[in-house]
């Protein structure tokens, strides 16, 4: 259990462009995902944290009108990379929290690769 | 107050030894310590975790060690394997904060034969 996907694994657009990454998790309900992105051999840095049902918890220095997030449903939040530029060259993961034992547990996602050309 | 430091960057360990790698935070609201794993191109898995109210959580070869008055907590992993070669994140929690994680700056463990 505690299955989370992410679609696509990799996309290539160029710049300018718009691109849509879905975050899903699989078997269990989430009414928080968080994303986070992550460049190469750095750690993760969190960017903002989706509810369901409202608006996204955006952080410091995030443009919220750049990175687009909608949580559609408790099992289903998308991030869109508006206008996208070479410097949004990245790694995107998400992570949803599953509730059991004594606590929320973080599962992440396989990671979306962007490359902006 | 948010920041959890993590070292050493990278280590190398040979088939057979001992990994340990440490972190230490400052914020005291802290609750969950997890430990993920991550693999190149990869999302991280976890591992590992554990709550401020014990000192030690074993699992197979890898341990988790908390010593909550210094503000420390390390992994260690015994009998060290080529394929446990990754970047290990050490991260925490206050769960006052839905959920939300603090990472390490990760350790890059190289195994050798």
């Amino acid at each position: 259990g505690a299955v989370v996907s992410q679609h696509p694994s990799w996309v290539i657009c160029k710049s300018g462009t718009s691109v849509k990454i879905e975050c899903r998790s699989l078997d269990f309900q989430a009414t928080t995902m968080f994303w986070y992105r992550q460049f190469p051999k750095q750690s993760l840095m969190l960017m903002a944290t989706s509810n369901e049902g409202s608006k996204a918890t955006y952080e410091q220095g995030v443009e919220k009108d750049k990175f687009l997030i909608n949580h559609a449903s408790l099992t289903l939040s998308t991030l869109t990379v508006t206008s996208a530029h070479p410097e949004d060259s990245s790694f995107y993961i998400c992570s949803a929290p599953y509730a059991g034992g004594r606590g929320d547990t973080q599962y992440f996602g396989p990671g979306t690769r962007l490359t902006v050309l | 107050q948010q920041q959890v430091k993590q070292s050493p960057q990278s280590l190398i360990v040979q088939k057979g030894g001992i990994s340990i790698i440490n972190c230490a935070y400052e914020n005291t609201a802290f609750d969950y310590f997890p430990w993920y794993q991550q693999f190149p191109g990869k999302g991280p898995a976890l591992l590992i975790a554990i709550r401020p109210d014990v000192s030690e959580k074993k699992e197979g070869r890898f341990t988790i060690s908390f010593n909550k008055s210094a503000k420390q907590f390390s992994l260690h992993i015994m009998d060290s394997q080529p394929g446990d070669s990754a970047t290990y994140f050490c991260a925490a929690e206050w769960s006052g904060t839905a959920s939300k994680l603090t990472f390490g700056t990760g350790t890059r463990l190289q195994v050798t034969l």
